[in-house]
């Protein structure tokens, strides 16, 4: 059974263009969550799809987007890319209707801004 | 956003018990506590959770206060893979996590 999986690995782009990372779920879990953690941070909550649609957000721009297609998968995109966008993104996926809740995280996405 | 405090970084020598604790004065009645640890380069790996009562599984004890305003991790024999950041986080309702800092565990041989 294969995990939390993210694409690409490492991305580098240059200040103003934009950036889609992509996440797919460990089998059976509906929900996604997106982090970002910059070096030496806790992960900061970004949002949370579930039933396709962004369900909780946390204190980030507009420029920060989802989407969830109908496999669970989820895409992360951020517009307008600046350097403090630079950091780690997490995906992590869980099943809404189950206590704990247990989040499962994937490796990470590393983005670096120049 | 539900807050916790730990603090920055604790020592343990190995095969040795350790307490990582956890203040979240402001915790609602709803609140679970979670915690999870960060090892270098992976994503966070669930530890344990608790609502009210103390609770045990095959890594770790979780110890929460009666008032419920704080907490304590305990690994009852650290390990070289124990070196990891410890976080400390308070789920509230709509199952968002927000992470703190946590606690870098130095595990010494």
């Amino acid at each position: 059974d294969a995990g939390v999986t993210q694409s690409p690995t490492h991305l580098i782009k240059t200040r103003g263009q934009q950036v889609t990372l992509r996440c797919s779920p460990k089998s059976g879990h509906d929900t996604v969550s997106w982090y970002q953690q910059a070096l030496g941070q806790g992960p900061q909550f970004i949002f949370q799809y579930y039933e396709e649609e962004e369900r909780q957000r946390g204190n980030f721009p507009d420029r920060f987007s989802g989407h969830q297609f109908p496999n669970y998968s989820s895409e992360l995109n951020v517009n307008a890319l600046l350097l403090g966008d630079s950091a780690l993104y997490l995906c992590a996926s869980s099943f809404l209707g189950k206590e704990p809740y247990e989040q499962y995280f994937g490796p990470g996405t590393r983005l670096t801004v120049t | 956003d539900a807050k916790t405090t730990q603090p920055n970084s604790m020592e343990s020598n190995e095969e040795e018990p350790v307490h990582l604790p956890c203040n979240h004065s402001t915790i609602s009645g709803t609140d679970y506590i979670h915690w999870y640890r960060q090892l270098p380069s992976q994503g966070p790996e669930y530890v344990i959770h608790g609502l009210t009562s103390n609770v045990n599984n095959r890594m770790a004890s979780l110890a929460i206060a009666e008032d419920r305003k704080s907490s304590t991790l305990i690994l009852h024999r650290a390990t070289l893979r124990d070196a990891a950041v410890y976080y400390c986080i308070l789920r509230e309702s709509g199952n968002q996590f927000y992470f703190g800092t946590g606690t870098s565990l130095t595990v010494i041989p």
